[in-house]
């Protein structure tokens, strides 16, 4: 069954430093989702894709976020200057259809993000 | 807005008991929602979801939840827990507009005691 995969799983960095989390959704989705999980609290939205551009973003995604999908299969999510607060878990979804209001999106296993 | 309440952050259940599992939601408009449960080092596996029509969905595993518009609810339940149960599960609503972001409540841990 396809799946979604996140790399790295886990991500250790310093204050100030860039990171890129990495995707691939299931090859024939068309909608793409970040979330992120900071430990003891709720999943929260942070941003969908669509037709190569950004359909909506929540509060948290600011100038330090960024999403491309550069190569019609990787799906990324970069933040520019990391800080202690972006420590989370970071979730990546897929979704197969265009109205994504209903459709199912299967997570990804998630990438664990430690900010020093 | 949407929100999501979960009650009880940590719920423990005998093997071979029910297992319900509270999920409260707010809405302006017809809400789609979902039960996602998450293994350990797992992602977010959709249990079922209600979009329209039957009140009482069906999902994996044996569980099944009831839309209840009037109660603004749709708990989780299974007659009987397994073992393999043991997990943490997501309640979620779509959000208003059409690019089908979930909004998630806390969460609850279940464990299953032998």
């Amino acid at each position: 069954e396809p799946e979604v995969t996140q790399t790295p799983s886990h991500q250790v960095t310093q204050m100030g430093q860039e990171v890129i989390l990495r995707c691939v959704p299931i090859s024939n989705h068309l909608y793409f989702y970040w979330y992120r999980q900071i430990l003891g609290q709720k999943v929260e939205f942070l941003v969908s894709f669509y037709n190569n551009e950004i359909s909506e973003k929540s509060e948290i995604f600011d100038d330090q976020f960024s999403v491309e999908r550069p190569d019609g299969s990787n799906f990324t999510l970069k933040i520019r200057s990391t800080k202690l607060e972006d420590s989370a878990m970071y979730f990546c979804a897929s979704g197969k259809s265009a109205s994504g209001l209903q459709e199912t999106q299967y997570f990804g296993p998630g990438t664990r993000l430690l900010v020093l | 807005a949407q929100s999501v309440t979960q009650l009880g952050s940590h719920v423990s259940v005998s093997e071979g008991a029910l297992v319900l599992l509270r999920c409260n939601y707010s809405s302006s408009v017809p809400p789609y929602l979902f039960w996602y449960v998450q293994y350990p080092n797992q992602g977010l596996q959709l249990l079922l979801k209600y979009t329209t029509g039957a009140t009482l969905v069906k999902g994996i595993n044996g569980f099944e939840a009831e839309f209840k518009k009037s109660e603004t609810s749709f708990h989780l339940t299974k007659p009987s827990a397994h073992m393999s149960d043991a997990a943490e599960y997501f309640c979620a609503v779509s959000g208003s507009g059409n690019t089908g972001k979930l909004i998630f409540g806390q969460g609850t841990t279940l464990q299953v005691k032998p």
